[in-house]
């Protein structure tokens, strides 16, 4: 299986929003609502930001969103912090019951 | 407040077979699945498989042939075999908790264990 689509960067500014894509098939992002993201600072284990395409865990700000169109799912985060410089990984279960990650993401705030 | 702990060998040989427990505090491990993901260093996450009570097994397609991963809910563990290992399983070893029933929402993480092969 191969990984899940990212960008390999993205950046902005303080107070800006992006979003970070994560392309995958019909056989796993495009089929399910179990695409998840993770933020992992250098050093770190990753840090569960959503879940279930749109979830946040309790403890995640709300800064942090998620959503998906067809094979493609995305990650936004609004007002941009300084802490939010990270990497970030998506996920998605598969139709062979597996899981799989997106190539990573990083994230420079300006 | 849940908390998990890998362990075992940092070091291992080619063609030997890596081993690594991890240990599972302040929380039960039933209903639970439970994984193991790894990283080489510099690259991105890779799933190795999960277990889900003692006999329940998923593993990635690549590594099905050379991987069992095992749990002892007695001692509140469950563990990692990697056999015939190579340079390319060097990584930072994660083991985790989803509470999804196997869906991937990973809640949970160990700090992560690198093990390094090489003769």
């Amino acid at each position: 299986q191969s990984a899940l689509t990212q960008p390999a960067s993205v950046s902005g500014s303080p107070g800006q929003s992006i979003t970070i894509s994560c392309t995958g098939t019909s056989s796993d992002v495009g089929g399910y609502k179990y695409v998840s993201w993770y933020q992992q600072h250098p050093g770190k284990a990753p840090k569960l930001m959503i879940y279930e395409v749109t979830n946040r865990p309790s403890g995640v700000s709300n800064r942090f969103s998620g959503s998906k169109s067809g094979n493609t799912a995305s990650l936004t985060i609004s007002g941009l912090q300084a802490e939010d410089e990270s990497n970030y990984y998506c996920s998605s279960y598969t139709t062979s019951s597996t899981l799989i990650f997106g190539g990573g993401t990083k994230l420079t705030v300006l | 407040q849940v908390q998990l702990q890998e362990s075992g060998p940092g070091l291992v040989k080619p063609s030997e077979t890596l081993s690594l427990s991890c240990t599972v505090s302040g929380g039960s491990m039933s209903s639970y699945y439970w994984a193991w993901i790894r990283q080489p260093p510099g690259k991105g996450l890779e799933w190795i498989g999960y277990i889900y009570s003692t006999v329940s097994t998923t593993y990635h397609p690549s590594l099905k042939s050379r991987v069992t991963i095992s749990v002892d809910t007695s001692k509140n563990q469950f563990s990692l075999r990697l056999s015939s290992v190579t340079a390319a399983d060097t990584a930072v070893y994660y083991c985790a908790r989803d509470s999804s029933r196997g869906y991937g929402d990973f809640d949970y993480w160990g700090q992560g264990t690198l093990v390094t092969v090489s003769s």
